[in-house]
């Protein structure tokens, strides 16, 4: 079976400072990786994806398979980008995702 | 296209009560997804539907809770009894058929049993 492992629950960071949010996960196929970000009482909304290789808000994670790893990051952290922040897998051929525990983002001024 | 819609955003209720939670997906999205919301446990798929079929049940925690799915257009998640430990945030999402669709998700709702 498939796991997510966010390590840390919450991080803080300052205004400008670049910000780093680990991924990691254990799945023996090939997976497809996720970000969703959720603001404060919102829903959850797709940040970014490993397939798309591409960059939203600034944010950018790459998959490593030798690390088994997906961590999202920021060059320059903006206030706008406190929000608890989810990985996630899709098994290959599967439907479901499966995500980590979420990491709240806290960008102080 | 309004997204997924939940119903109630929230709830409140008293534990051994019955309670319904209400998902329209999607138009066109033909797999469908509880999932519930803790602090202590983050996002845990409760149970999934392909075109109106459940598929995987796994995360269903006890007999207490129900799911289905009548047609394409809407799916009922309920709890009877509830508890208090059931007191989550819950969210519907759903995806199309196409292998690579993201999960589109509701606002959540938030239940409450006191």
């Amino acid at each position: 079976a498939q796991r997510v492992t966010q390590p840390e629950k919450l991080l803080s960071v300052f205004k400008g400072a670049p910000v780093e949010l680990k991924c990691n996960y254990s799945y023996s196929g090939s997976p497809e990786l996720f970000w969703y970000v959720q603001y404060s009482r919102q829903r959850l909304q797709l940040l970014l994806r490993h397939i798309s290789r591409e960059s939203i808000k600034g944010f950018t994670a790459d998959l490593n398979k030798g690390e088994t790893s997906f961590h999202l990051k920021k060059p320059f952290a903006q206030e706008e980008d406190s929000a608890m922040y989810y990985c996630a897998l899709r098994a290959h051929s599967a439907r479901q995702l499966t995500f980590g525990s979420g990491t709240q983002l806290t960008v102080l001024p | 296209d309004a997204g997924v819609i939940q119903s109630p955003r929230h709830e409140v209720t008293e534990m051994g009560q019955e309670v319904t939670l209400r998902c329209k997906p999607i138009s066109g999205h033909n797999s469908l997804f509880w999932y519930r919301q803790t602090m202590m446990r983050g996002l845990e798929l409760l149970i999934y539907f392909n075109n109106n079929v459940p598929i995987d049940d796994s995360g269903m925690p006890e007999d207490r809770f129900s799911a289905k799915m009548p047609n394409a257009s809407f799916s009922t998640l309920k709890i009877q009894p509830s508890e208090p430990r059931d007191s989550a945030v819950y969210f519907c999402a759903s995806s199309s058929a196409d292998g690579d669709s993201p999960l589109h998700f509701g606002n959540g709702t938030r239940l409450t049993v006191t």
